[in-house]
């Protein structure tokens, strides 16, 4: 029973470059949850998506970033033109259904490094 | 809106000993759950503990215990026996149940375990 996976692990991009962070949730989980985490930092909610839906992007910065789920493949959370301080550490997460007890289970984490 | 505060930054016992943690929140909503995540070197979010704010019996999982006082606002773990490999970052989260569908988590305390 894989969990969730993020890949790349390691991405580094140059500024002005755009960075593509895929998420594929654990089986039979349909919501996806994108966090950020600066260097010591904790993690700060970014969007959560449903398959093929936004459900709340008010984490999501309003320029250069933008996130999707689509029916088939893994989620996507895309930075455009990178900047310096988009290098961070974004984890995603999944769970099985909205509400209620259920918990979000984390994938290892992409860590961004823009030069 | 939402908050969560850990108000020690860095902890430090030797192996064998019980450590405790410390975390307060602040809600107006009466139905969340609190969770402690545990954060290793590698990064990975690793799930340690989960309560239910509507019930009064402290959550416990083997080594790993919470002190669950919702009047305070106030969600503490110890962790008894602590091992080396309980090294790690440590962050409490909340999760409202009927709200935006998104952990908040804190700062973080990072653990050491002294051999």
């Amino acid at each position: 029973n894989a969990g969730v996976m993020q890949n790349p692990r390691h991405l580094v991009r140059r500024r002005g470059q755009e960075a593509r962070l895929r998420c594929s949730p654990m089986k039979g989980h349909s919501h996806v949850y994108w966090y950020r985490q600066l260097p010591e930092e904790g993690l700060k909610f970014m969007v959560y998506l449903q398959k093929e839906n936004i459900i709340d992007e008010s984490g999501m910065p309003k320029e250069r970033f933008s996130a999707e789920f689509p029916k088939e493949g893994p989620s996507i959370l895309r930075i455009q033109q990178v900047v310096r301080g988009d290098s961070a550490a974004y984890f995603c997460a999944s769970s099985p259904a909205s509400g209620g007890p259920n918990t979000q289970y984390f994938g290892p984490g992409t860590r961004l490094t823009v030069l | 809106a939402q908050t969560v505060t850990q108000s020690q930054p860095e902890m430090s016992v030797q192996e064998a000993e019980t450590v405790t943690l410390s975390c307060t929140y602040d809600t107006s909503e009466s139905n969340y759950y609190l969770f402690w995540y545990k954060q290793p070197p590698s990064r990975q979010m690793i799930l340690v503990i989960r309560q239910e704010a509507y019930k009064q019996q402290n959550a416990t999982e083997n080594r790993f215990s919470v002190n669950f006082q919702k009047a305070a606002k106030s969600f503490s773990l110890k962790i008894s026996d602590s091992q080396l490999g309980d090294t790690a970052m440590y962050f409490c989260a909340f999760f409202i149940i009927q709200g935006a569908q998104k952990l908040v988590f804190g700062q973080g305390t990072r653990l050491t375990i002294n051999p």
